[in-house]
């Protein structure tokens, strides 16, 4: 029972190199989100998925793009890495409940992306 | 958008006390969570709580919905407490979750 996995848990890259997230889940959510934490802070909203071929932007999406081209994955891009992305990344799933809303998230282990 | 705040933002505990952490919030919400994210940063799931009261072992939280507010307790603290916990909150179309600023949590031996 894997839950949320993101692949890969630890990349380096240089300024102006382009990288994907990948964000998987077997719990048949329909709701995904990804997050960004900066030291010493909290979670930040980047983009969010409601389904699949759906997607909307949180607190903080500039720099980024994502994708939900299947109802399992989602993905978060960095096409051009500039050093205040920086982070670790975490990409949640949940459940839509019956009123619409958001159910319990779940997180996977996070994506430590460092950008020189 | 909705403003979610925590106090306190330190605590230092010396093992076997009692704590209580408190999370404000500034609009109405329809679910909270309570998370614990250990030293080696993951993200726990602890409660699930838009409103009442549940415990899972030494652990309780209280959501009072109404008056904007959750408390996470903590009683008997050990070591493994250590950490920082956030509160979370569903808003904005109930599809956004808004993390709060989190109490950072040292328990000593």
């Amino acid at each position: 029972n894997a839950g949320v996995t993101q692949t890969p848990k630890f990349r380096v890259l240089k300024t102006g190199q382009s990288m994907t997230l990948l964000c998987a889940q077997d719990m048949n959510h329909e709701y995904m989100y990804w997050y960004r934490q900066d030291p010493g802070m909290g979670l930040r909203l980047i983009h969010y998925s409601v389904g699949e071929g759906t997607t909307a932007k949180g607190e903080v999406p500039d720099g980024y793009n994502v994708s939900r081209l299947k109802k399992q994955n989602f993905l978060l891009g960095l096409e051009s890495a500039a050093p205040s992305q920086t982070s670790v990344y975490f990409c949640a799933s949940s459940r839509r409940t019956d009123s619409e809303g958001a159910g319990e998230l779940f997180f996977g282990e996070g994506s430590r992306l460092t950008v020189l | 958008g909705i403003q979610v705040e925590q106090s306190p933002p330190d605590l230092i505990l010396q093992e076997g006390a009692n704590s209580t952490l408190r999370c404000n919030f500034s609009d109405s919400v329809n679910n909270l969570q309570w998370f614990h994210q250990n030293p080696w940063g993951q993200l726990i799931n602890l409660f699930y709580i838009p409103s009442g009261t549940k415990q899972n072992g030494r652990l309780s939280a209280t959501t009072v919905a109404t008056e904007r507010y959750s408390l996470l307790y903590i009683s008997s603290s050990q070591t493994t407490d250590s950490g920082v916990y956030f509160c979370a909150v569903l808003s904005g179309g109930y599809q956004k979750v808004t993390f709060g600023t989190g109490t950072k949590l040292q328990v000593i031996p």
